[in-house]
């Protein structure tokens, strides 16, 4: 049993296009990290949301945390080819330890 | 300068033979971890480290062993290899105190498989 879900594990959208990639789980979570990883490499943080209903922007990416601390989103807005990739959700249940996702694999195609 | 570093980067290995990868940080964390990742399940946690000879399971751990000597090394022991070890796997760096704002500081993996 996976500890936290991710939806959808595969997508595959135009350049352009909005998306949202969801983290669950029935746990709550003192933290929720997003990753990025590219073929070959490991996965590097994106950020890190503590606070239950927090948000945070990078750039054309918003990041959410639920109110309950159990959920977490990644919205991402007119993305573009770069953004292909593997997005993982990382939660900390305090414990020095994360629990990884199984991981969104995302295709921007031109 | 990378501050973390496995080796080797690819190994094939034959079912029933010992194999060691190596993690070596250069960031002076008290925290090291071995994580495998497979289609479909993301990163399991296999073993950490909370300092030197310091090491506990994680939720994968049968047959696997680990080591850790020095602050810099984390090895990682596939005592007799089976195929069903074929896998990616990743070290990962935390200081103490800091995981949950942090996170880890991955290295770039080692592509092991099992003929």
């Amino acid at each position: 049993t996976q500890l936290l879900e991710q939806s959808p594990q595969f997508l595959s959208i135009q350049e352009g296009e909005n998306l949202t990639v969801y983290c669950n789980s029935s746990s709550v979570f003192s933290s929720l990290q997003w990753y990025r990883q590219e073929p070959g490499e490991g996965p590097v943080l994106l950020v890190t949301v503590v606070t239950g209903g927090e948000v945070k922007k990078l750039k054309r990416l918003t990041f959410q945390f639920g109110d309950a601390r159990k959920d977490s989103s990644l919205h991402i807005t007119a993305a573009q080819p770069g953004d292909t990739g593997l997005y993982l959700c990382a939660g900390s249940q305090g414990a020095q330890k994360l629990v990884f996702g199984q991981g969104t694999r995302l295709t921007i195609n031109p | 300068d990378a501050g973390i570093t496995q080796s080797p980067r690819h190994k094939v290995t034959e079912t029933g033979t010992p194999v060691t990868l190596r993690c070596h940080q250069t960031e002076n964390h008290r925290y090291m971890y071995w994580y495998r990742q497979d289609p479909g399940h993301g990163l399991r946690l296999i073993h950490y480290s909370y300092g030197v000879k310091d090491t506990d399971k994680g939720e994968v751990s049968d047959g696997y062993s680990v080591s850790r000597s020095k602050t810099e090394d984390f090895l990682l022991t596939l005592e007799s290899a089976t195929s069903s070890q074929t896998s990616v796997y990743f070290c990962a760096i935390s200081e103490f105190g800091q995981t949950e704002n942090y996170g880890y500081t991955f290295g770039s993996g080692t592509r092991l498989t099992v003929v």
